[in-house]
């Protein structure tokens, strides 16, 4: 069954300065990945994914994140942050050619300060 | 364009008492997906419908849990004699997976927030 870390419940960085949040899984099959953010009293969107392909994947709203099969990590940055960004970040993967039902990791708050 | 919408969003209830939950998904979606969501938490499986069948159940849907999607369309999730540790978010989630293959990419509703007295 697959299982997925994210390594800091909280990331607080100022305005403009850069930001990765760091997401590890374990699978004993291939997978796909995925990145979602809730915004405050809102659900779960679709930040960006890796399905199959480069292992350089870009998102919404000026993310990337890449895919490191070997490290089995998907941590997602971007360059400048902005107050909107504020948000829970959450990790998520599914397994190929099983149910395709994805499981999550606990979330990380990215906190922005002026 | 029609996302995923649940309802009722807020749902204050006594323990002891029914609730019910509804999710109508993206219309071609014929998955759906419910989850729950404490806080600090993130979401957590209780089971998925491909088209009207359940085809998997967590082992957190005790017995008092019922879901169903009678038609295909929409879905509604049941409570009965709720108790305190009942109180999260219930999150619904939509799908399209061709022949039985998808991704695992979910289109969440904005959620049922449950709190239980």
């Amino acid at each position: 069954a697959q299982s997925v870390t994210q390594l800091d419940s909280q990331v607080p960085v100022f305005e403009e300065a850069p930001v990765e949040l760091r997401c590890n899984y374990s699978s004993s099959v291939s997978v796909y990945l995925f990145w979602y953010v809730q915004y405050p009293n809102q659900g779960l969107q679709l930040l960006l994914k890796y399905l199959s392909g480069s292992t350089l994947v870009k998102g919404i709203n000026g993310f990337e994140a890449e895919f490191n099969k070997s490290q089995t990590s998907f941590h997602v940055r971007k360059p400048s942050v902005h107050i909107s960004d504020t948000a829970e970040y959450f990790c998520a993967v599914s397994e190929t050619g099983g149910s395709y039902i994805p499981t999550f990791g606990r979330g990380t708050s990215l906190i922005v300060h002026p | 364009d029609t996302g995923v919408s649940q309802d009722p969003r807020h749902k204050i209830t006594k323990r002891g008492q029914n609730v019910t939950f509804r999710c109508d998904p993206i219309s071609e979606h014929n998955r759906l997906y419910w989850y729950r969501q404490t806080l600090g938490q993130g979401p957590e499986f209780l089971t998925y419908f491909q088209n009207e069948a359940q085809l998997e159940k967590s082992r957190l849907l005790s017995d008092r849990f019922s879901a169903e999607r009678p038609k295909g369309s929409f879905s509604t999730l049941e409570i009965q004699r709720t108790e305190q540790g009942d109180s999260a978010m219930y999150l619904c989630a939509s799908s399209l997976a061709l022949a039985g293959a998808g991704t695992g990419e979910l289109f969440f509703g904005e959620g049922s927030r449950l709190t239980v007295l």
